[in-house]
């Protein structure tokens, strides 16, 4: 079985632009969540889809934003990049049955450098 | 505000000899505990899990203790490989997926 797959794994931009991120989970897996990585921060949630509605939200302003598309991928974007969004950005898939939720998966991540 | 806090960023230990690895959280209703396993350029792996009803679980050469009185969550690899060299997280949420990561721990093994 596949495992999660994240593009770009490697982006630079500058402040003030916009940038999209994508996520395709494992076959099967509807629940899909972002997380941020930086150094002094560790993995910080961003927040989580399930069948295409955002269910769970972190702390963070409303720059990030995601969705998630019938067949499960997800999207994250980020608008107006300030340098301090230069982190490693990470989606995870998890299985869900009965309500109940099994460990995530997480992908390679997308390095993402505001210059 | 750290929800999670692994205050050891770094650890080493011969090869052989048992790894611990510590993490405290703050949030009482958490019920759901993580460790995961990152290599560099890789996204981070499951380790292993524990729930509240419980307070210890193998899984091979690894086992999670959980004290919840005190908050605290710890990682036994017994013996340590040098393939375990890695950054371990932990994480901690009240379900599978709105966890709390600490900053981790990089371990290393030394041959």
């Amino acid at each position: 079985k596949a495992g999660v797959t994240q593009t770009p794994r490697y982006l630079i931009k500058t402040r003030g632009q916009q940038v999209t991120l994508s996520c395709s989970p494992i076959s099967g897996h509807r629940s899909v969540s972002w997380y941020q990585q930086t150094p002094g921060q560790g993995l910080q949630f961003l927040f989580e889809y399930f069948s295409e509605t955002q269910r769970n939200k972190g702390n963070f302003p409303g720059r990030f934003s995601g969705r998630q598309f019938s067949n499960s991928r997800s999207e994250m974007n980020v608008s107006t990049l300030e340098l301090g969004d230069s982190a490693l950005y990470l989606c995870a898939s998890s299985f869900e049955t009965g309500g109940l939720s099994y460990e995530q998966y997480f992908g390679p991540g997308t390095r993402l450098t505001v210059t | 505000d750290q929800q999670v806090k692994q205050n050891s960023p770094s650890l080493s230990v011969q090869e052989g000899r048992i790894s611990i690895l510590n993490c405290d959280y703050t949030n009482s209703m958490f019920d759901y505990f993580l460790w995961y396993k990152k290599y560099p350029a890789e996204g981070p792996t499951f380790l292993i899990s524990i729930s509240s009803i419980k307070d210890k679980n193998e899984d091979g050469r690894f086992t999670v203790f959980l004290n919840k009185s005190a908050k605290h969550l710890s990682l036994h690899i017994v013996p340590s490989q040098p393939g375990d060299s890695a950054v371990y997280f932990c994480a901690v949420g009240t379900g599978a997926n709105n966890l709390f990561f600490g900053t981790g721990t990089r371990l290393t093994v030394i041959p």
